[in-house]
């Protein structure tokens, strides 16, 4: 069972552009939620988390919007830059626990063409 | 600040034969410590993860392992590997105590053959 969905495998934008990364999840005690950037061969990096209690967060060229009522989050990236190409992947965890047992959505391949 | 090291960067090992990964965690003490795998075209699975030295939480029953030997240092390994062990590895690192972000390492590309 996918709690966490990415359903855009991929998504290619013209630079300059907005790119907007979408990420659904079932489970209702996701409390946190991330993204992180990943680039071939190399570890995910850490982009811009958002608790619950907001539904918005901004960070730089960066910001996520959270729908809870709808079980949905958004990574707006603007403008987009060549170097952003990357793979995108959403991730949750639950009030339960303190520790960081994220559950990953299935990544979406972001392309910025120049 | 914090790193975090694990290798080897690539692996390609016979089906039935031994595994050791192996990672460490610079800068920080006391840190959750986290083994995900990325299978071909998938997102990334929670192994085990490790809360101090030798407490170790499996996720997945599966053919691997997970040990703490070290405050800061976190290894997978399995007696016999499978086909279906084949994947990118990957060992993170997260404050412990507070709702924070894994930092992850480069991984380890393991093939089985």
């Amino acid at each position: 069972d996918q709690q966490v969905k990415q359903n855009s495998p991929s998504l290619s934008v013209q630079e300059g552009r907005i790119s907007i990364l979408n990420c659904d999840y079932t489970n209702s005690m996701f409390d946190y939620f991330l993204w992180y950037k990943k680039y071939p061969a190399e570890g995910p990096t850490f982009l811009i988390s958002i608790s619950s209690i907001k539904d918005k967060n901004e960070d730089g060229r960066f910001t996520v919007f959270l729908n809870k009522s709808a079980k949905h989050l958004s990574l707006h990236i603007v403008p987009s830059q060549p170097g952003d190409s990357a793979v995108y992947f959403c991730a949750a965890s639950d009030g339960g626990t303190s520790y960081g047992k994220l559950t990953f959505g299935q990544g979406t391949i972001l392309t910025v063409h120049p | 600040s914090q790193t975090i090291h694990q290798w080897p960067a690539t692996l390609v090992q016979p089906v039935g034969s031994p595994l050791s990964l192996e990672c460490t965690v610079e800068g920080t003490s006391n840190p959750n410590l986290y083994w995900y795998r990325q299978a071909a075209g998938r997102g990334l699975q929670l192994l085990f993860y490790s809360v101090g030295i030798g407490q170790i939480s499996s996720e997945v029953p599966q053919n691997l392992s997970a040990s703490r030997p070290q405050d800061r240092q976190f290894i997978l390994s399995s007696k016999k590997l499978l086909l279906s062990d084949s994947g990118f590895y990957l060992c993170a690192w997260s404050l412990s105590g507070i709702r924070s972000p894994l930092h992850f390492g480069n991984g380890t590309r393991l093939t089985v053959t």
